[in-house]
């Protein structure tokens, strides 16, 4: 079976770093991406590491090491409009996505 | 250009009923994926069609089931309804095969009662 596993809530304070950690468990595993979703809102695609290492896209840095199946979310200089719930997928074959969780982020002033 | 457009955004249905769900990609997209999100279970995988074709299925009962037209848009039917599949349903559109972005709509939020 396919499994992953992120922690469930984290809290944190305007300004700040904050790491979700993602652990999976999968077969067929083309990467690993990155999702955020707005309460009532559609997730949105937030970064994705085929390869080994670290992407950065503006506050927000995506890494993965294959050989230990983890890969973390970094968020930094944390706003109000941060909190959200993220969730990390793998891309299985095709646009199969497999979702953990999610992480439900909350940023207080 | 127009995101992907999901109808209806909220329908009531009773146990034993069935409902046709709808889904519009984003224009020039051909791959759509249906997820079903509920708060015990998180997001998971229903099917995805290309071209017309279910390429991935996941494991859900035969109840389940989808098409796609020749211009993309693809629909979703549950037959037979359980309360159990009160849930968002999320469509989502990706430009090609092996995409890395999937685009998502809004969802259609079912409720069985």
């Amino acid at each position: 079976g396919q499994s992953l596993e992120q922690p469930s809530e984290v809290t944190a304070v305007e300004g700040a770093i904050v790491q979700i950690n993602c652990t999976y468990q999968t077969s067929g595993f083309y990467g690993l991406s990155w999702y955020q979703q707005h309460d009532g809102g559609a997730p949105t695609f937030l970064s994705y590491n085929a390869l080994d290492g670290l992407e950065e896209t503006g506050r927000f840095s995506s890494f993965l090491s294959r050989s230990d199946s983890y890969g973390y979310l970094l968020l930094q200089e944390l706003q109000m409009k941060d909190s959200a719930s993220y969730f990390c997928a793998v891309n299985n074959a095709g646009n199969m996505l497999t979702f953990g969780g999610g992480t439900r982020l909350m940023v207080k002033p | 250009k127009a995101g992907v457009t999901q109808t209806p955004r909220y329908l009531i249905k009773t146990r034993g009923q069935q409902v046709t769900l709808s889904c519009s990609p984003i224009s020039g997209h051909r791959s759509v994926s249906w997820y079903q999100q509920t708060p015990g279970q998180g997001l998971q995988f229903l099917f995805e069609y290309f071209s017309e074709t279910q390429r991935n299925k996941g494991n859900f009962p035969g109840r389940f089931s989808g098409r796609q037209f020749s211009n993309s848009r693809s629909e979703m039917n549950v037959s037979t309804l359980e309360l159990g599949d009160s849930a968002l349903y999320l469509c989502a559109s990706s430009l090609d095969q092996g995409e890395n972005i999937q685009y998502f709509g809004a969802g259609t939020r079912l409720s069985v009662l």
